[in-house]
């Protein structure tokens, strides 16, 4: 079935440093990647939708400076915190759709610690 | 805006007994698709059943079925035969249609479901 690898699983960061998360389709061509975040024992949160070749968009109260999202291509899209620091530290998801109303694929998520 | 509303922080069930979890929505679209999402302590997201709005039949994956009340906008997840490792974080999702959303997958806020041997 459809696979979505996300990279790093974790990563532990200092404070004022950039991350950044890979997110890979493996067999099919993903229109359209999102990215989530979640605390612990939290929903997860939708931060910004990403269409291969275009700006991403991002939810109302996500910084987009902040978190910077590039879909260069049909399976890859990046997610760089920049600057980070201990408030960021969570679990980001991916997640990935094909054409029309494929199934949602998501990554196994990156723990990020930011000490 | 859409919404989900899962209002069974925790949830607790015996080994092999049914229980059911809550999920009602808000929406002004009449095309969607909704979703039970499991997610076990590896944060992995597992997909649980997949509801078509169109459909009024409900879904049914093995011990798992939905009661899908369009009118009310209610979807709520039945666990029969309950297993230990059905003890997971249950998410209810939402997504509407990708020409108008995007595809994009709003959560609910999640039922902690423990299950006792």
């Amino acid at each position: 079935g459809a696979v979505v690898s996300q990279h790093p699983s974790w990563v532990i960061c200092k404070s004022g440093t950039s991350v950044k998360i890979e997110c890979r389709s493996l067999d099919f061509q993903a229109t359209t990647m999102f990215w989530y975040r979640q605390f612990p024992k939290q929903s997860l949160m939708l931060m910004a939708t990403s269409n291969e070749g275009s700006k991403a968009t991002y939810e109302q109260g996500v910084e987009k400076d902040k978190f910077l999202i590039n879909h260069a291509s049909l399976t890859l899209s990046t997610l760089t915190v920049t600057s980070a620091h201990p408030e960021d530290s969570s679990f980001y998801i991916c997640s990935a759709i094909g054409q029309n109303n494929s199934p949602l694929h998501f990554g196994n998520g990156t723990r990020l610690t930011v000490t | 805006a859409q919404t989900v509303t899962q209002s069974q922080p925790e949830m607790s069930v015996q080994e092999a007994e049914t229980v059911t979890l809550s999920c009602t929505y808000d929406t002004s679209e009449s095309d969607y698709y909704l979703f039970w999402y499991k997610q076990p302590p590896s944060r992995q997201m597992i997909l649980v059943i997949r509801q078509e709005a169109y459909k009024q039949q409900n879904a049914t994956e093995n011990r798992f079925s939905v009661n899908f009340q369009k009118a009310a906008k209610s979807f709520s997840l039945k666990i029969s035969d309950s297993q230990l490792g059905d003890a997971a974080m249950y998410f209810c999702a939402y997504r509407g249609m990708i020409y108008n959303q995007g595809g994009k997958l709003i959560f609910g806020q999640g039922t902690e479901l423990s299950v006792k041997p």
